[in-house]
């Protein structure tokens, strides 16, 4: 099955700064991948997604790259805010056409 | 209308009690979901229903019990659950690839 793993757990940065979050995945058949938000006592929400007929999505401060050939793809926050502090998942759908998530990344933005 | 519901949004119950989660949707998708969530945990997947019929089921004990009345609802049926069990369930519906989550059912096991 597919094995998807998300780096760096934690993720510290100053409030302007611009974040990076980046994730692996196993199973080449893997056609769509999401990001997920979720702050403290709320569901995850889906903030961007890319699908693999495209390399780069981009919506306002957020953007998302994929490598096929490589089986990564990355989570970009540029002009970081303090309501951008979450813990950000990313997830891959299989041939299973279920979600495989990543472990997660403990964000905070420091004002 | 594009809201997964689920009732109740925090439920305590003692080991030897069943209670029911609820959840449901009105996008017209035809795969609903159940997950688990420890804090700062993924989702783990419990069960998928697909056209009404339960297609995965991820090796989840049998004191949950899921049930899909029709293409809207999707209930967890909750009995003799330990405090380990404590943590937030999401629901989910979905087209394929796509999850929507519910807000989540907060449960407490004493």
């Amino acid at each position: 099955g597919e094995n998807v793993e998300q780096h760096p757990s934690t993720l510290s940065v100053q409030e302007g700064d611009s974040a990076v979050i980046k994730c692996t995945y196993s199973d080449s058949a893997s056609n769509y991948f999401p990001w997920y938000k979720q702050e403290l006592g709320k569901r995850p929400q889906l903030i961007i997604d890319i699908r693999s007929n495209v390399g780069e999505k981009k919506d306002q401060r957020i953007a998302v790259t994929l490598n096929k050939t490589a089986k990564h793809f990355s989570l970009h926050i540029t002009e970081t805010q303090p309501e951008d502090s979450a813990v950000y998942f990313c997830a891959a759908s299989g041939s299973a056409r279920q979600l495989t998530f990543g472990s997660g990344t403990q964000l905070t933005v420091l004002p | 209308d594009t809201e997964v519901t689920q009732t109740p949004k925090h439920l305590v119950m003692g080991m030897t009690n069943k209670k029911s989660l609820k959840c449901e949707q009105h996008m017209g998708h035809r795969a609903m979901y159940w997950y688990k969530q420890k804090a700062k945990k993924p989702p783990e997947l419990m069960f998928v229903y697909s056209y009404e019929k339960l297609s995965i089921n991820e090796s989840v004990p049998s004191r949950f019990s899921p049930e899909c009345p029709n293409s809207s609802l999707l209930n967890l049926h909750l009995h003799a659950l330990q405090p380990e069990d404590s943590a937030l369930y999401l629901c989910a519906s979905s087209i394929p690839g796509e999850l929507f989550f519910g807000e989540g059912s907060r449960l407490t096991v004493l």
